[in-house]
């Protein structure tokens, strides 16, 4: 398809454990953002990504949570010891160029549940 | 004051009435800002956009009002239908970021 694709759709884990989430963005897309949605909130910006390099990770909300991307094209968001409160909705957005004004487009999330 | 604070938080309207979302913001530095919309088990996709030098911008039933020296604006859906039932997202921006800053979301019900 030619939209943003994430994987997988729902993940179940215990409490500690590591997780992984894929994203897929559009292709030639060179900006990348990660975001959070919890029950109730908006989205949450985590982390940008221009290439392969991430200028800003500010909203990375502890250093539990890393990212990375590879080949300018997959990106892949790592949570380590999860908690409780990371259970959300990670939203992996894309855009032609990082111009603020270039549309970001969503992939449909991965819904995370920590037990 | 980098927050957009959105309201209300639910919102129900009957078939063919009007639906109108607010959102507000304290950053004089944004002149973005997009609507998004999301519907159950979907991302977000952008809706419409409007730039703080118009008052108002139209697309078929979705119209986005401005008032700039409210610091307010807000999306205005006419002849509201059950199809349009979703989670609707306000955001700003400003030159010089990439960054969107989110509200948290209005959860639209149009009854049949």
């Amino acid at each position: 398809g030619a939209g943003v694709s994430q994987s997988p759709s729902n993940k179940v884990t215990e409490k500690g454990k590591d997780v992984e989430l894929r994203c897929d963005p559009i292709s030639g897309h060179t900006a990348l953002y990660w975001y959070r949605q919890s029950l109730g909130q908006g989205l949450e910006f985590l982390i940008y990504f221009q290439g392969n390099s991430a200028p800003d990770k500010s909203g990375l909300p502890s250093d539990r949570f890393s990212a990375e991307r590879t080949g300018g094209s997959v990106s892949t968001l790592t949570i380590q010891r999860t908690q409780q409160e990371d259970s959300a909705v990670y939203l992996c957005a894309s855009s032609r160029d990082r111009g603020r004004r270039d549309i970001q487009y969503f992939g449909a999330g991965t819904r995370l549940s920590v037990l | 004051q980098q927050q957009v604070k959105q309201s209300p938080q639910s919102l129900i309207v009957q078939k063919g009435g009007i639906s109108i979302i607010n959102c507000a913001y304290e950053n004089t530095a944004f002149d973005y800002f997009p609507w998004y919309q999301q519907f159950p088990g979907k991302g977000p996709a952008l809706l419409i956009a409007i730039r703080p030098d118009v008052s108002e911008k139209k697309e078929g039933r979705f119209t986005i009002s401005f008032n700039k020296s409210a610091k307010q604006f807000s999306l205005h859906i006419m002849d509201s239908q059950p199809g349009d039932s979703a989670t609707y997202f306000c955001a700003a921006t400003f030159s010089g970021t990439y960054k969107y800053i989110f509200g948290t979301g209005t959860r639209l019900k149009v009854l049949a």
